[in-house]
């Protein structure tokens, strides 16, 4: 069974451009979720879509936005790129959402470093 | 807030030593609690996990109690590998999956 899958892996983007990531869930998961991982904030909880619909959002400007679409394949995009944006961003899939003990499975992450 | 406070690193130890990494969580609601790892240039993996007081979560070797009277969920190995290095998390959930994660402990095992 395939896990996580996150494209690109790495990215250089330049400060003021917008950056749009990809996250493939692990087929039969409904709910994504993607995180930001800095050596200052650590892991800070992004947002968590299932069945197309965000579910909940963390504390992060509007420039942070996502989707998912009808096979459960998510999107993430950020915006006007700053400095502070460049982070290892993780997505991760469950099978549900709403259960306390629910597993989620994490990518690997893509790598964006904004210059 | 709901918040997830966890021991400062980096933790160094000799090959079969004991390890603790402390973790101690707020108590707002009835969280489950979990331990991720990470190994370098990869993901998260969930290493154990609790989801009432009392409850003990076990894998590889790792154990973790959840302490309801304590807000505590410490981590333990009796004895570590060299291939045990790796940053470890602690977490709790908060709504839906959304997972609040402490910052992290790098664990470094020396043969």
């Amino acid at each position: 069974k395939a896990g996580v899958t996150q494209t690109p892996r790495y990215l250089i983007k330049t400060r003021g451009q917008q950056v749009t990531l990809s996250c493939s869930p692990i087929s039969g998961h409904r709910s994504v979720s993607w995180y930001q991982q800095t050596p200052g904030q650590g892991l800070q909880f992004l947002f968590e879509y299932f069945s197309e619909t965000q579910r909940n959002k963390g504390n992060f400007p509007g420039r942070f936005s996502g989707r998912q679409f009808s096979n459960s394949r998510s999107e993430m995009n950020v915006s006007t790129l700053e400095l502070g944006d460049s982070a290892l961003y993780l997505c991760a899939s469950s099978l549900e959402t709403g259960k306390r003990d629910t597993e989620a499975f994490f990518g690997q992450g893509t790598r964006l470093t904004v210059v | 807030g709901d918040s997830v406070t966890q021991m400062e690193g980096p933790v160094t130890l000799s090959e079969e030593a004991f390890l603790t990494i402390n973790c101690t969580y707020t108590a707002t609601g009835y969280p489950s609690l979990f331990w991720y790892v990470q190994y370098p240039g990869e993901g998260l993996q969930l290493l154990l996990k609790a989801t009432k007081a009392d409850d003990k979560g076990s894998n590889k070797g790792f154990e973790a109690t959840y302490r309801k009277e304590t807000t505590s969920f410490h981590l333990e190995k009796g004895s570590v590998q060299v291939s045990d290095s790796a940053v470890y998390f602690c977490a709790r959930n908060q709504a839906g999956t959304a997972l609040i994660f402490g910052k992290g402990t790098t664990l470094s095992v020396s043969s």
